[in-house]
């Protein structure tokens, strides 16, 4: 069965602290999307990693990629408010990449001033 | 400047009437996709097209129907609503497969 498993699925932290999202999937997909979400609203891209080993930052975001472990993680540096939102990954349902995305369940992140 | 629009953003309807909710993208892009999201279930694809006149099923596609007469529209019909369909819908696209998703803004619909 294919699987994409985020962990946590909550996340309460103070500001100013470091963590990290894991992201574990079972496709053979060699890329990896992470989205975020806010209450109420759409899911906006944040990254797109498309090799083994690729790494992403964005401000305090930082992503990285390992397809032999299937796993990807999103780490969290000096947590600030703004950053509160619901994170998702997403890898391809299939190898070959064909664009169909298969979504973890999601992390709630919260960051408490 | 391009984007991806949906109508409505909201919707409440009646158990067994048929509904479609509209999706229309401005950025030409080929690969279209739409996907609901409940608690509990994440996202989880419903159709999807890679350009026009191609359609495909995704994981929950039973109930659902689309049509890709053009680049830029992917209008999804639920042909005799049901409860169990009530859910936020988002429709996405993509210009390539190394592409991920731009987001419409989704809809809120419900089915009493």
């Amino acid at each position: 069965e294919l699987k994409v498993e985020q962990n946590p699925l909550f996340l309460s932290m103070q500001e100013g602290k470091n963590y990290t999202i894991y992201c574990n999937y079972s496709t053979t997909s060699d890329r990896l999307y992470w989205y975020r979400q806010d209450p109420g609203k759409s899911l906006e891209s944040l990254f797109v990693l498309l090799s083994n080993g690729a790494v992403k930052q964005e401000g305090r975001l930082m992503a990285s990629l390992d397809t032999k472990a299937r796993l990807s993680t999103l780490h969290i540096t000096a947590a600030v408010h703004d950053l509160s939102a619901t994170y998702f990954c997403a890898v391809d349902i299939e190898s070959g990449n064909t664009g169909k995305l298969i979504f973890g369940q999601g992390t709630t992140l919260q960051v408490k001033p | 400047d391009a984007e991806i629009t949906q109508s409505p953003r909201h919707k409440i309807t009646e158990t067994g009437r048929q509904v479609t909710l509209a999706c229309h993208q401005t950025w030409n892009h080929n690969n279209m996709f739409w996907y609901r999201q409940d608690l509990g279930h994440g996202l989880r694809l419903i159709h999807y097209s890679y350009g026009v006149q191609d359609t495909n099923k995704g994981e929950v596609s039973d109930g659902y129907s689309v049509s890709r007469s053009n680049t830029e529209d992917l209008p999804l019909t639920l042909e005799s609503a049901a409860s169990s369909q009530t859910s936020v819908y988002f429709c996405a696209s993509s210009p390539t497969v190394n592409y991920g998703y731009t987001f419409g803004s989704g809809t809120r619909l419900t089915v009493v």
